[in-house]
């Protein structure tokens, strides 16, 4: 069953806390990217990779982190420095022009 | 800087009637146009792309009308149903030229197809 997963769906923190949202694909794709989601706005660029030990700042980097050292898994650090995290956070991977999304992660810091 | 300008942010339509969503973009590199849509609480999946080569492209229902000169396209949903009812967004990138392939996102159409 091939696709890309997010973990967890729901993800609670106090403000402060450093906190890591998972994304792992078994599509083989060497790309990867990282979009934030807010009512009204869209999806905005956080981080993206285009393949392993390579990554690049999206438009909003700020406050937020990223490694790439497996093929199948880019995960996303959200830093206490990061001032509204509160938001849906969707994972991608590409395969050419098009790129196949995860479920999501809704982080609600409290 | 918002590069991709989508309108309604929100339509109503009745079940059977035409839906339509448009988007403008600034960047002339721009060189692929996907359309995604998203259900709630879901991720975003393709619905239908096109490059600026060609004026519309049509699958099954939808159809992208491509309007280069004007940097306009659109999305047109035919014959509508409650099913198709979801956030629509337009999408550019400088797929072909390079660039990581990033897409840049209109701000979503939130469509409601009414019995």
């Amino acid at each position: 069953d091939g696709g890309i997963t997010q973990s967890p769906k729901y993800l609670f923190r106090k403000e402060g806390q450093n906190v890591t949202l998972s994304c792992e694909q078994n599509l083989n794709h060497d790309a990867m990217y990282w979009y934030r989601q807010d009512p009204g706005q869209g999806l905005r660029l956080i981080y993206y990779s285009q393949i392993v030990n390579d990554f690049q700042k999206g438009d909003i980097a700020e406050g937020y982190s990223v490694s790439r050292e497996k093929k199948e898994s880019f995960p996303l650090t959200v830093t206490s420095a990061q001032k509204n995290p509160t938001a849906f956070y969707l994972c991608a991977s590409r395969d050419r022009n098009e790129q196949f999304f995860g479920p999501g992660t809704r982080l609600t810091v409290l | 800087q918002q590069q991709v300008k989508q309108s309604p942010q929100s339509l109503i339509v009745q079940k059977g009637g035409i839906s339509i969503i448009n988007c403008a973009y600034e960047n002339t590199a721009f060189d692929y146009f996907p359309w995604y849509q998203q259900f709630p609480g879901k991720g975003p999946a393709l619905l239908i792309a096109i490059r600026p080569d060609v004026s519309e492209k049509k699958e099954g229902r939808f159809t992208i009308s491509f309007n280069k000169s004007a940097k306009q396209f659109s999305l047109h949903i035919m014959d509508s149903q409650p099913g198709d009812s979801a956030t629509y967004f337009c999408a550019a990138s400088t797929g072909v030229t390079g660039g990581g392939n990033k897409l840049t996102f209109g701000t979503g159409t939130q469509l409601k197809v009414e019995l």
